[in-house]
């Protein structure tokens, strides 16, 4: 079992949907960062949480530390959102290296 | 450009030739990462520097994988006597030490090399 997995791996949704990528661990961290992959391979980070939740524009990202859970939100969703997104969490022991989950496929369709 | 740069982009070798890829940082950070990411995917997590030192090693980076970070700015990732299983794209990050601390966002990947072993 991976230390990270991630739900669903490929999503499909209509332009204007609600959006939910879930990602759960099995490791204590010390942070949790979710990054968005275009083709051809460039990422970007979109949040670092180590409680709460964050939101930036349209993006809502959550976490849970005691039910070592987290969910990112897109509201509004655009076909310019499509990507792959990527759970990655920070392990407590080995704490400068990321662990990654498989990454989530968008498609938001016009 | 004041992001991340790898170089070359994608690099197409035969089985057993040596390839080295450059990642070039954001200037004033101080921390630079190496994963490998293969199709479909996420990255693994290959070496990390701080500053010139490397701190930390994954297993996966075998006896024929070293990395460098000579002056503390730029680093190389050499893949010796390539095999097939090499193909993948070798991601470059980086970040600042303080940001890390503060809780900022600030890490930032490079668009990767891409290799191709024939």
């Amino acid at each position: 079992k991976n230390e990270v997995e991630q739900s669903p791996q490929n999503l499909t949704a209509q332009e204007g949907e609600f959006i939910t990528i879930n990602c759960s661990y099995s490791v204590g961290i010390s942070a949790l960062h979710w990054l968005q992959q275009h083709p051809g391979g460039g990422i970007v980070s979109l949040f670092m949480l180590s409680s709460g939740k964050k939101k930036h524009g349209r993006l809502i990202a959550t976490i849970n530390i005691q039910e070592k859970h987290s969910s990112l939100h897109i509201t509004a969703s655009h076909p310019r959102d499509s990507a792959v997104y990527i759970c990655a969490v920070r392990p407590i022991q080995g704490a400068q290296k990321l662990v990654f989950g498989q990454g989530t496929r968008l498609t938001i369709n016009p | 450009d004041t992001g991340v740069s790898q170089n070359p982009r994608h690099k197409i070798t035969k089985r057993g030739q040596n390839v080295t890829f450059r990642c070039d940082p954001i200037s004033e950070h101080n921390r630079l990462y190496w994963y490998r990411q293969t199709l479909g995917q996420g990255p693994e997590f290959l070496t990390y520097f701080q500053n010139e030192a490397q701190l930390e090693k994954s297993r996966l980076l075998s006896d024929r994988f070293s990395a460098e970070r000579p002056k503390g700015s730029f680093s190389t990732l050499e893949i010796q006597r390539t095999e097939q299983g090499d193909s993948a794209m070798y991601l470059c990050a980086s970040s600042s030490w303080t940001d890390s601390y503060s809780g900022a966002n600030v890490l930032t990947f490079g668009a990767g090399s891409r290799l191709t072993v024939l």
